[in-house]
Protein backbone atom coordinates (compact mmCIF):
# COMPACT_ATOMS: atom_id res chain seq x y z
CA UNK A 1 0.00 0.00 0.00
CA UNK A 2 2.14 2.93 -1.11
CA UNK A 3 0.11 5.62 -0.33
CA UNK A 4 1.55 8.87 -1.51
CA UNK A 5 4.32 8.70 -3.42
CA UNK A 6 6.68 11.99 -4.10
CA UNK A 7 9.76 12.04 -6.47
CA UNK A 8 12.45 12.96 -6.35
CA UNK A 9 13.64 12.80 -2.70
CA UNK A 10 16.33 15.63 -3.09
CA UNK A 11 17.09 18.04 -6.42
CA UNK A 12 19.86 20.86 -6.45
CA UNK A 13 19.06 23.44 -9.21
CA UNK A 14 20.41 26.80 -10.59
CA UNK A 15 18.81 29.63 -10.62
CA UNK A 16 16.64 29.92 -13.92
CA UNK A 17 16.19 26.33 -14.00
CA UNK A 18 12.62 24.48 -14.12
CA UNK A 19 11.65 21.23 -12.89
CA UNK A 20 8.37 19.43 -12.19
CA UNK A 21 8.09 17.66 -8.46
CA UNK A 22 5.91 14.52 -8.90
CA UNK A 23 3.17 13.36 -6.71
CA UNK A 24 0.77 10.50 -7.01
CA UNK A 25 -1.89 8.67 -5.22
CA UNK A 26 -3.00 5.61 -5.07
CA UNK A 27 -5.92 5.72 -2.51
CA UNK A 28 -8.24 7.26 -4.75
CA UNK A 29 -8.67 10.36 -3.29
CA UNK A 30 -9.99 13.58 -4.97
CA UNK A 31 -8.38 15.69 -3.08
CA UNK A 32 -4.73 16.71 -3.42
CA UNK A 33 -2.00 19.52 -1.97
CA UNK A 34 0.74 20.75 -2.16
CA UNK A 35 2.93 22.63 0.79
CA UNK A 36 6.32 23.85 1.34
CA UNK A 37 8.19 23.94 4.76
CA UNK A 38 10.71 26.27 5.66
CA UNK A 39 12.71 26.20 8.44
CA UNK A 40 11.02 27.09 11.77
CA UNK A 41 8.19 27.68 9.96
CA UNK A 42 4.73 25.33 9.75
CA UNK A 43 3.21 23.66 6.23
CA UNK A 44 2.47 26.57 3.76
CA UNK A 45 -0.38 25.44 1.07
CA UNK A 46 0.87 26.12 -2.63
CA UNK A 47 -1.93 24.64 -4.69
CA UNK A 48 -4.41 22.56 -4.32
CA UNK A 49 -6.96 20.26 -6.05
CA UNK A 50 -10.60 18.98 -5.21
CA UNK A 51 -10.45 16.78 -8.54
CA UNK A 52 -9.17 15.61 -12.55
CA UNK A 53 -9.48 19.37 -14.34
CA UNK A 54 -9.70 21.42 -10.86
CA UNK A 55 -6.99 23.30 -9.11
CA UNK A 56 -6.96 26.66 -7.14
CA UNK A 57 -4.46 28.49 -5.64
CA UNK A 58 -3.42 28.20 -1.92
CA UNK A 59 -1.02 30.67 0.49
CA UNK A 60 2.15 31.18 -1.61
CA UNK A 61 1.08 29.77 -5.60
CA UNK A 62 3.96 32.58 -6.75
CA UNK A 63 6.61 31.04 -8.70
CA UNK A 64 4.44 27.43 -8.91
CA UNK A 65 2.06 26.16 -11.28
CA UNK A 66 0.26 22.67 -11.14
CA UNK A 67 -1.88 20.22 -13.22
CA UNK A 68 -3.90 17.44 -12.54
CA UNK A 69 -4.70 15.41 -15.77
CA UNK A 70 -5.58 12.70 -13.69
CA UNK A 71 -7.26 11.22 -9.96
CA UNK A 72 -3.91 9.98 -9.28
CA UNK A 73 -1.15 12.68 -10.10
CA UNK A 74 -0.72 16.44 -8.90
CA UNK A 75 2.50 17.46 -10.50
CA UNK A 76 4.37 20.75 -9.55
CA UNK A 77 5.71 23.05 -11.90
CA UNK A 78 8.51 25.41 -10.84
CA UNK A 79 9.16 27.46 -14.25
CA UNK A 80 12.45 29.87 -12.98
CA UNK A 81 14.02 29.07 -9.95
CA UNK A 82 14.89 31.32 -7.05
CA UNK A 83 16.61 30.97 -3.87
CA UNK A 84 13.65 31.64 -2.16
CA UNK A 85 11.88 28.32 -3.15
CA UNK A 86 14.58 26.28 -1.06
CA UNK A 87 12.27 24.05 0.83
CA UNK A 88 10.95 20.83 1.82
CA UNK A 89 7.62 20.26 -0.32
CA UNK A 90 5.22 17.92 0.62
CA UNK A 91 2.38 16.23 -1.28
CA UNK A 92 -0.70 14.94 0.01
CA UNK A 93 -4.23 13.62 -0.53
CA UNK A 94 -7.62 13.30 1.36
CA UNK A 95 -11.02 11.30 0.34
CA UNK A 96 -13.17 14.76 1.30
CA UNK A 97 -12.40 17.99 2.63
CA UNK A 98 -14.79 17.29 5.42
CA UNK A 99 -11.97 16.56 7.80
CA UNK A 100 -13.99 14.60 10.62
CA UNK A 101 -13.17 11.67 8.52
CA UNK A 102 -10.62 12.60 6.09
CA UNK A 103 -7.48 13.66 7.44
CA UNK A 104 -4.55 14.10 5.00
CA UNK A 105 -2.39 11.98 4.15
CA UNK A 106 1.27 13.15 3.57
CA UNK A 107 4.19 11.86 0.94
CA UNK A 108 7.62 11.34 2.27
CA UNK A 109 8.97 15.17 0.76
CA UNK A 110 11.35 16.63 -1.58
CA UNK A 111 14.76 18.79 -0.30
CA UNK A 112 14.72 21.55 -3.30
CA UNK A 113 17.78 23.36 -3.08
CA UNK A 114 18.30 26.73 -5.88
CA UNK A 115 21.41 27.58 -5.70
CA UNK B 1 -0.42 37.13 9.18
CA UNK B 2 -0.19 34.01 10.81
CA UNK B 3 -3.82 32.36 11.34
CA UNK B 4 -2.30 29.09 13.48
CA UNK B 5 0.58 29.89 15.94
CA UNK B 6 2.37 27.99 17.74
CA UNK B 7 4.21 29.84 20.23
CA UNK B 8 7.10 27.60 21.45
CA UNK B 9 9.52 26.14 19.56
CA UNK B 10 10.57 23.76 21.96
CA UNK B 11 9.38 21.82 24.89
CA UNK B 12 11.33 19.50 27.04
CA UNK B 13 9.35 17.12 29.70
CA UNK B 14 11.03 13.92 31.74
CA UNK B 15 9.69 10.77 30.39
CA UNK B 16 6.34 9.11 31.59
CA UNK B 17 5.16 13.15 32.97
CA UNK B 18 2.43 14.36 31.11
CA UNK B 19 3.40 16.79 27.66
CA UNK B 20 0.89 19.47 26.96
CA UNK B 21 1.31 21.36 23.46
CA UNK B 22 -0.35 24.19 22.47
CA UNK B 23 -1.58 26.24 19.73
CA UNK B 24 -4.03 29.71 18.98
CA UNK B 25 -5.69 30.73 15.97
CA UNK B 26 -7.04 34.02 14.94
CA UNK B 27 -9.82 33.03 12.54
CA UNK B 28 -13.27 32.02 14.22
CA UNK B 29 -14.39 30.28 10.63
CA UNK B 30 -11.78 27.34 11.79
CA UNK B 31 -14.22 24.52 11.68
CA UNK B 32 -11.98 21.39 12.50
CA UNK B 33 -8.85 21.67 14.70
CA UNK B 34 -6.14 18.57 14.11
CA UNK B 35 -2.80 17.55 15.57
CA UNK B 36 0.29 16.03 13.00
CA UNK B 37 3.53 14.43 14.23
CA UNK B 38 6.52 14.63 12.11
CA UNK B 39 9.39 12.00 11.95
CA UNK B 40 12.64 13.60 10.05
CA UNK B 41 12.74 13.02 6.43
CA UNK B 42 9.32 11.87 6.64
CA UNK B 43 5.39 13.47 5.58
CA UNK B 44 3.41 14.58 9.12
CA UNK B 45 1.25 11.47 10.35
CA UNK B 46 -1.91 12.10 11.51
CA UNK B 47 -2.58 11.99 15.56
CA UNK B 48 -6.17 13.40 16.06
CA UNK B 49 -8.54 15.88 15.68
CA UNK B 50 -11.64 17.94 17.01
CA UNK B 51 -14.26 19.29 15.71
CA UNK B 52 -15.34 23.34 16.38
CA UNK B 53 -18.35 22.37 18.20
CA UNK B 54 -16.41 20.18 21.00
CA UNK B 55 -14.13 21.20 23.24
CA UNK B 56 -12.81 17.35 24.19
CA UNK B 57 -11.44 14.67 21.98
CA UNK B 58 -9.60 11.49 23.12
CA UNK B 59 -8.08 8.18 21.38
CA UNK B 60 -5.18 6.36 23.49
CA UNK B 61 -2.71 8.28 25.25
CA UNK B 62 -3.76 11.87 23.38
CA UNK B 63 -6.16 14.30 24.11
CA UNK B 64 -6.74 17.62 22.64
CA UNK B 65 -8.69 20.48 24.53
CA UNK B 66 -10.78 23.32 22.60
CA UNK B 67 -11.34 26.60 24.07
CA UNK B 68 -13.26 28.70 21.12
CA UNK B 69 -13.60 31.82 23.38
CA UNK B 70 -9.73 32.09 23.66
CA UNK B 71 -9.04 30.57 20.46
CA UNK B 72 -6.56 27.86 22.26
CA UNK B 73 -6.57 24.18 21.61
CA UNK B 74 -3.64 21.66 23.18
CA UNK B 75 -2.62 18.48 22.64
CA UNK B 76 -2.11 16.68 25.86
CA UNK B 77 0.14 13.11 25.63
CA UNK B 78 0.04 10.68 28.39
CA UNK B 79 2.64 9.49 28.88
CA UNK B 80 5.64 10.35 27.66
CA UNK B 81 8.16 7.63 26.15
CA UNK B 82 11.16 8.89 24.82
CA UNK B 83 10.27 7.39 21.01
CA UNK B 84 7.45 10.68 21.35
CA UNK B 85 10.23 13.15 20.60
CA UNK B 86 9.32 14.69 17.22
CA UNK B 87 8.21 17.78 15.66
CA UNK B 88 4.03 18.27 16.54
CA UNK B 89 2.18 20.50 14.60
CA UNK B 90 -1.49 21.58 14.72
CA UNK B 91 -3.51 22.86 11.99
CA UNK B 92 -6.97 24.74 11.06
CA UNK B 93 -9.44 23.90 8.72
CA UNK B 94 -11.84 26.21 6.85
CA UNK B 95 -13.84 24.71 4.11
CA UNK B 96 -10.95 21.71 4.15
CA UNK B 97 -8.37 23.92 3.44
CA UNK B 98 -5.50 22.92 6.17
CA UNK B 99 -3.65 26.27 7.77
CA UNK B 100 -0.41 24.76 10.06
CA UNK B 101 1.04 26.48 13.07
CA UNK B 102 4.87 26.46 12.86
CA UNK B 103 5.56 23.37 14.74
CA UNK B 104 6.92 22.45 18.46
CA UNK B 105 10.03 20.15 19.06
CA UNK B 106 9.37 17.83 21.86
CA UNK B 107 12.24 16.39 23.43
CA UNK B 108 11.46 13.40 26.16
CA UNK B 109 14.15 13.22 28.33
CA UNK B 110 14.65 9.88 30.90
Amino acid sequence: NAGVTQTPKFRILKIGQSMTLQCTQDMNHNYMYWYRQDPGMGLKLIYYSVGAGITDKGEVPNGYNVSRSTTEDFPLRLELAAPSQTSVYFCASSYSRDRRNSPLHFGNGTRLTVT
Amino acid sequence: DQQVKQNSPSLSVQEGRISILNCDYTNSMFDYFLWYKKYPAEGPTFLISISSIKDKNEDGRFTVFLNKSAKHLSLHIVPSPPGDSEVYFCAASERGKLIFGQGTELSVKP
